[in-house]
């Protein structure tokens, strides 16, 4: 298993600023997974993040909007860019330790509202 | 598009009360995972399924995979308050390091 922090626990932000959520993580992993979640929904994933190489976001989700930064195997960000109303939402980051069976761990979340 | 559909999408009901939750698709996946989260937190691991058929209790909480690796199912037991959350299934396609796919999740009501 592993544990995962997450900064800040919540934000409230104006439209046109940009917000980074760190990840933080007790042990080194190689992968590491950001996903966006409307409460009580299920999760979508925004991107994979592998320490040493590019982040690959998934259909709908672009670098521009979304950069991901993963400096080592412990750490990685995720910016909100130039935030709209209908980013709002909760933002959530894993990891998958390494297992045979691809289980992963979360952090507790970031909850942004833009306004 | 989404792969693993759940059902129901929400169910509330009294303490005592059993229910089952379902995790269906039309795709086969190597493993299946089970999550709750709670308000507030991230999802949290319930268990693994890898086997065809195979069926995992923990406390009252029963798993199973379907024989052909395209399904599962959550069975509760005298559900209790505690119980309460969003249960969302998982399920890899194959082995090694990859992305899960998620399941369109199932939010569960436990009344006093």
């Amino acid at each position: 298993s592993a544990v995962i922090s997450q900064k800040p626990s919540r934000d409230i932000c104006q439209r046109g600023t940009s917000l980074t959520i760190q990840c933080q993580v007790d042990s080194q992993v190689t992968m590491m997974f950001w996903y966006r979640q409307q409460p009580g929904q299920s999760l979508t994933l925004i991107a994979t993040a592998n320490q040493g190489s590019e982040a690959t976001y998934e259909s709908g989700f672009v670098i521009d909007k979304f950069p991901i930064s993963r400096p080592n195997l412990t750490f990685s960000t995720l910016t909100v860019s130039n935030m709209s109303p209908e980013d709002s939402s909760i933002y959530l980051c894993s990891v998958e330790p390494g297992g045979v069976y691809n289980e992963q761990f979360f952090g507790p979340g970031t909850r942004l509202t833009v306004l | 598009t989404q792969l693993l559909e759940q059902s129901p999408q929400f169910l509330s009901i009294q303490e005592g009360e059993n229910l089952t939750v379902y995790c269906n698709s039309s795709s086969v996946f190597s493993s299946l995972q089970w999550y709750r989260q709670e308000p507030g937190e991230g999802p949290v691991l319930l268990v693994t399924v890898v086997t065809g058929g195979e069926v995992k209790k923990l406390k009252r909480l029963t798993f199973q995979f379907g024989d052909a690796r395209k399904d599962s199912s959550l069975h509760i037991t005298a559900a209790q308050p505690g119980d309460t959350g969003l249960y969302l299934c998982a399920g890899a396609r194959n082995t090694g390091f990859q992305k899960l796919v998620f399941g369109t999740g199932t939010r569960l009501l436990v009344s006093p």
